[in-house]
């Protein structure tokens, strides 16, 4: 499987600041995602990131909150602008591989963002 | 209705048992199924993925799948304390979507 480098890994900022999530994949990928995981709960999706296009929201995830590029296959950025305490999660990239009939997900290793 | 249903446990097995996993979902367009573990503090690990009705074994891991009930299971054989973690059920590919939806996960524990 691909090779997902994300960074930060973790960090701590202020609230009203914005901080960008970087995802690197060691391979290019057609599929990549961003999730987020709030404390003790699964995973929510937040944007299919397109190459060449503007991302794909999901229902409650709006682009001037999380703009979203994706400049070609291998890489990918996550902002979260604004930011509030209610932002504090796990970011996590997500990128999809098929083979056969299966499209199988593998996950970067996260980003833990906390807001004060 | 939520979309996937797990039950969020604790189950707790001992060293050595079958642990047995389950997971409802609603969308019956749902093509494949993923069945992922998390530990605590780290990012979800692939651990099993099916897509015909019936049964997929790997290793001590057995997933089930039956699409007409809409139910897909995860089996551990020979559990082990490094087992413990929570395990997440993923379909994929209902209404054209190749992202995941998860369930909210079961914790497993196993007792020594």
């Amino acid at each position: 499987s691909a090779v997902i480098s994300q960074k930060p890994s973790r960090d701590i900022c202020q609230r009203g600041t914005s901080l960008t999530i970087q995802c690197q994949v060691d391979s290019q990928v057609t599929m990549m995602f961003w999730y987020r995981q709030q404390p003790g709960q699964s995973l929510t999706l937040i944007a299919t990131a397109n190459q060449g296009s503007e991302a794909t929201y999901e229902s409650g995830f709006v682009i001037d909150k999380f703009p979203i590029s994706r400049p070609n296959l291998t890489f990918s950025t996550l902002t979260v602008s604004n930011m509030s305490p209610e932002d504090s999660s796990i970011y996590l990239c997500s990128v999809g591989e098929t083979g056969g009939l299966l499209t199988e997900a593998f996950f970067g290793q996260g980003t833990r963002l906390t807001v004060v | 209705q939520k979309e996937v249903e797990q039950n969020s446990g604790p189950l707790s097995v001992p060293e050595g048992a079958i642990a047995s996993l389950n997971c409802t979902y609603s969308d019956r367009g749902s093509q494949s199924f993923f069945w992922y573990r998390q530990y605590s503090g780290k990012s979800p690990e692939l651990i099993m993925s099916i897509y015909s009705n019936g049964d997929k074994e790997d290793g001590r891991f057995t997933a089930q799948l039956n699409k007409a009930s809409q139910y897909v299971s995860l089996l551990i054989r020979d559990s082990q304390p490094s087992d413990s973690a929570t395990y997440l059920c993923a379909p994929q590919g209902g209404t054209g979507r190749r992202a995941l939806t998860f369930g909210s996960g079961t914790r497993l524990q196993v007792q020594p």
